[in-house]
């Protein structure tokens, strides 16, 4: 099946430094969203890109639609220990009246003080 | 606002048993959805809702069934459960074009 290529798989930084992760695929998407999961946790929504080359800023983090709909970055400024989790890019399509998510493989981040 | 509700959230089971994973939600969505995640795989849907009355196929149904039993609920079968699918399961619901919302998932065994 469709499948989104996220690098990096996983990242240990300190804290205070900034982060970029992305995601590309062999598909066009309608839009691109960013997800966060905290441990035991389902996926909490974090950013949403709906237009191509759109740049979007959610406090820290900062995500971008690619020109090309083919891929998408997040951007995380002066991480701090809270930003640990893992984070999924997922692509959006509609398929007839649903819409269906292809997620990436995700990115694991760290923190370390 | 509870937002999206799932039970059971463990679940131990034996090769070939039957159960039925239960989600509801309380934010007057049109579609649902159910997805796995496994280790290094991200999350893969496995079937989805999209109006009450209507269910299809995602990238990995095979040995599973789904029930849209009214807007709120969704539920997921496994009639005779395999090692295979042991895994995380996560319902989400959303409206058509939007954002989805996630549960806190179900963490299922097959021993």
């Amino acid at each position: 099946g469709q499948q989104l290529n996220q690098s990096p798989q996983s990242m240990f930084i300190q804290e205070g430094e900034d982060v970029s992760m992305n995601c590309t695929s062999s598909s066009i998407f309608n839009t691109w969203l960013w997800y966060k999961q905290d441990p035991g946790e389902g996926p909490v929504l974090l950013i949403a890109l709906y237009k191509a080359g759109e740049l979007t800023s959610n406090g820290r983090l900062t995500a971008q639609f690619g020109i090309t709909r083919k891929d998408s970055f997040l951007n995380i400024s002066a991480s701090i220990p809270s930003d640990v989790g893992i984070y999924f890019c997922a692509g959006q399509l509609l398929a007839g009246t649903a819409s269906k998510l292809t997620f990436g493989t995700g990115t694991r981040l760290q923190v370390t003080l | 606002n509870a937002g999206v509700t799932q039970t059971p959230k463990f679940q131990v089971l034996k090769t070939g048993q039957s159960m039925t994973l239960q989600c509801a939600q309380d934010m007057n969505h049109n579609s649902m959805y159910w997805y796995r995640q496994d280790p290094g795989m991200g999350l893969r849907l496995i079937y989805y809702s999209a109006s009450e009355g209507t269910t299809d196929k995602g990238e990995v149904p095979n040995g599973y069934n789904v029930s849209r039993l009214n807007k709120r609920e969704f539920s997921l079968r496994l009639e005779s459960a395999a090692p295979s699918q042991t895994s995380v399961y996560f319902c989400a619901s959303s409206e058509t074009t939007t954002r989805a919302f996630f549960g806190q998932g179900t963490r299922l065994t097959v021993v």
